[in-house]
């Protein structure tokens, strides 16, 4: 079975300190690794997008890692701020336009 | 900007009532996902339609669930009879095969006494 898994569930830190993220995933055959954004009471909200041949992707204070052959990417956020926070979900894609989710990391950033 | 739209935003109904969700996905869009999300499980995809065309439904109880695609711009995910159980936030979501990724709408949250 295909499972996604982040720790901690929910997690707080001080404003302007860099946020580190964690996935794991129990299938190394993915195409593509994606982290989600979501706001309460929203929709999901698309991040950054790894393919499988990437080790990384960034996007402005966004940088997320992929280590597929240990099933495992890092989503770090630099220098937080209290508008990051949200719920963070990452998703391994496995083809057939399938997404395989886990539920989250909430994250509460403290002004 | 285009954008998949749910309606209607909030449900509360009671036990035993019809409930119908409907989801308008973005324009050009051929792909149309039905999830779940609770506490508990965390998001789970309930049905999959490719070009109007159900793939996988795998994940929804079929003797109260349905989910049809009546034509390109509208999908509905309906309950009957719906039970307690069933409160959850519904979301669906709509992408294109090449792109490997999905768009989601806000979600209807439901709420069954």
């Amino acid at each position: 079975k295909q499972e996604v898994t982040q720790i901690p569930a929910a997690l707080s830190v001080p404003e302007g300190e860099n946020l580190v993220l964690n996935c794991s995933f129990t299938d190394s055959a993915i195409y593509n690794l994606q982290w989600f954004r979501q706001d309460p009471g929203k929709g999901l909200t698309s991040l950054l997008l790894i393919q499988s041949s990437q080790r990384e992707q960034t996007s402005g204070r966004l940088n997320a890692s992929l280590d597929k052959s240990s099933g495992r990417s890092t989503l770090y956020i630099a220098a937080s701020q209290p508008g990051d926070s949200a719920t963070y979900l990452c998703a391994a894609y496995y083809g057939n336009n399938r997404l395989a989710f886990g539920k989250g990391n909430q994250v509460v950033v403290i002004p | 900007d285009a954008r998949v739209t749910q309606t209607p935003r909030h449900k509360v109904t009671e036990m035993g009532q019809e409930v119908t969700m409907r989801c308008q996905p973005i324009l050009g869009h051929n792909t149309v996902f039905w999830y779940r999300q609770t506490m508990m499980q965390g998001l789970e995809l309930l049905a999959y339609f490719r070009n109007r065309a159900p793939l996988d439904d795998s994940g929804m109880p079929k003797d109260r669930f349905s989910a049809e695609m009546p034509d390109a711009t509208l999908a509905t995910l309906k309950i009957q009879p719906s039970e307690p159980r069933d409160s959850a936030v519904y979301f669906c979501a709509s992408g294109e095969d090449r792109q490997e990724t999905q768009y989601f709408g806000p979600g209807t949250r439901l709420l069954v006494l």
